[in-house]
């Protein structure tokens, strides 16, 4: 099982529709959560972050996080062509052998969206 | 406020050839991670440095190595480069060792021929 798995693309949404992302995880212990956005051949841009269960919002994107479920996913609302993308899921993890993750991220494998006129 | 500066852009290298890329973190971000893209594989960590010191390694080999600088600047090397080795190489910096957000560069795009 991978450590962070994201649903398989790529995702097609018309114009204004809402594109939904999602994101699981394996490490129970993981506490931060991100959602990062790449353009094609330009790097990762953090959009969102997420550390406790529900939902967090911020303009037309909702992150929402279920720890029990090991999930978390990304709502863009009013979606527009410009949000055509690779998005990441990342994880803040896994524990190393001395107990810690510090700064490492686990991605996920990334869901390409195209968003039509 | 300035971003996460790496570079070269681009680098093309032949095979066993090694190779230096480094990396600006913003002002005050004292962590700096690397990464790793390619599109088999996917954003691979490699290791991540804070007050000069590696925190954390990822499963490459020996090849890879890094450093840090007291003004939080860092280096990664490639030694004895290898055609798998070509993908995008990202700096990532936070401003503590732990669970605050990362910001990427724009990266260095390797090439080994």
């Amino acid at each position: 099982q991978k450590e962070v798995e994201q649903n398989s693309g790529p995702l097609s949404v018309p114009e204004g529709a809402i594109a939904s992302l999602n994101c699981t995880y394996s490490d129970r212990g993981s506490q931060s959560f991100f959602w990062y956005r790449q353009y094609s051949g330009k790097s990762p841009e953090l959009i969102m972050s997420i550390y406790s269960n529900g939902d967090k919002e911020d303009g037309r994107f909702t992150a929402q996080l279920n720890k029990a479920s090991q999930y978390v996913s990304l709502l863009i609302r009013d979606s527009q062509p410009s949000d055509s993308a690779t998005y990441l899921c990342a994880v803040k993890g896994p524990l190393n052998a001395g107990g810690t993750s510090y700064g490492k991220l686990t991605f996920g494998q990334g869901t390409i969206l195209t968003v039509h006129p | 406020k300035a971003g996460v500066t790496q570079t070269p852009r681009y680098l093309i290298k032949t095979r066993g050839q090694q190779v230096t890329l480094s990396c600006s973190p913003i002002s005050g971000h004292r962590s700096v991670s690397w990464y790793q893209q390619t599109p088999g594989q996917g954003l691979q960590f490699l290791f991540e440095y804070f007050s000069e010191t590696q925190r954390n390694k990822g499963n490459f080999p020996g090849r890879f190595s890094g450093r840090q600088f007291s003004n939080s600047r860092s280096e990664m090397n490639v030694s004895t480069l290898e055609l798998g080795d070509s993908a995008l190489y990202l700096c990532a910096s936070r401003f503590d060792r732990g669970g605050t957000e990362a910001f990427f560069g724009q990266g260095t795009r390797l090439t080994v021929v």
